[in-house]
């Protein structure tokens, strides 16, 4: 297996950075995603890695260390908007998409 | 672009019925995918396709079955319902850079 864990639930507060962990136990992926899944709603593509390193999209960030099987995403300036579930997914051929459970984070005012 | 429809929105199935969740896309996407996300866990992958004719299976595919005769369409059907199969269920494509676009689901219970 796989094994992609997460924190089941994280809470930061309005104007902060939060930092959502995702760790795996495998070597053999294409690519490391992050999904949006705002409740009740489908999931939406945010940000991917494939080489090791921090990639920058506004104010998102992810990061990936392929040698530690970690990577995380990072929020910053939070809003209440960005109350949702964060999946991390690993990318394998086919371009199928294995997700781990989710972290649902709340932000509070 | 409509992108992924996926239809019905919402069903309840009496157990050992059998239904058929539509799911089409308009992107020209060769590869379409079902998940099934029990609540408030993680996708799980049904079936997937990379290509009109062609499907295998992920890691769920016990009680489902798929097809693919058009690039657009990749119904998924369930057989004999049982309440283990309440859940609710994404359809997505891609055009193979591993970015999925995902459907808004369909809420299945089994009663």
């Amino acid at each position: 297996g796989q094994n992609i864990d997460q924190p089941t639930e994280m809470t930061a507060t309005e104007g902060a950075i939060v930092q959502i962990n995702c760790t795996y136990q495998t070597s053999g992926f294409n690519g490391l995603f992050w999904y949006q899944q705002h409740a009740g709603e489908a999931p939406t593509f945010l940000s991917y890695n494939v080489l090791d390193g921090l990639e920058e999209k506004g104010r998102f960030s992810s990061f990936l260390s392929r040698s530690k099987g970690y990577s995380y995403l990072l929020l910053k300036e939070l809003q209440m908007k960005d109350s949702a579930s964060y999946l991390c997914a690993l990318g394998h051929a086919g371009n199928m998409l294995t997700f781990g459970g989710g972290t649902r984070l709340m932000v509070k005012p | 672009n409509a992108g992924v429809t996926q239809t019905p929105k919402f069903r309840i199935l009496k157990i050992g019925q059998s239904m058929t969740l539509q799911c089409a896309q308009d992107m020209n996407h060769n590869y379409m995918y079902w998940y099934r996300q029990d609540p408030g866990m993680g996708l799980k992958l049904i079936y997937y396709s990379v290509g009109a004719g062609i499907t295998d299976k992920g890691e769920v595919p016990n009680g489902y079955n798929v097809s693919r005769s058009t690039t657009e369409d990749f119904p998924l059907r369930l057989e004999l319902a049982a309440p283990s199969q309440t859940s609710v269920y994404f359809c997505a494509s891609s055009s193979g850079t591993g970015v999925l676009l995902f459907g808004s689901g369909t809420r299945l219970t089994v009663v």
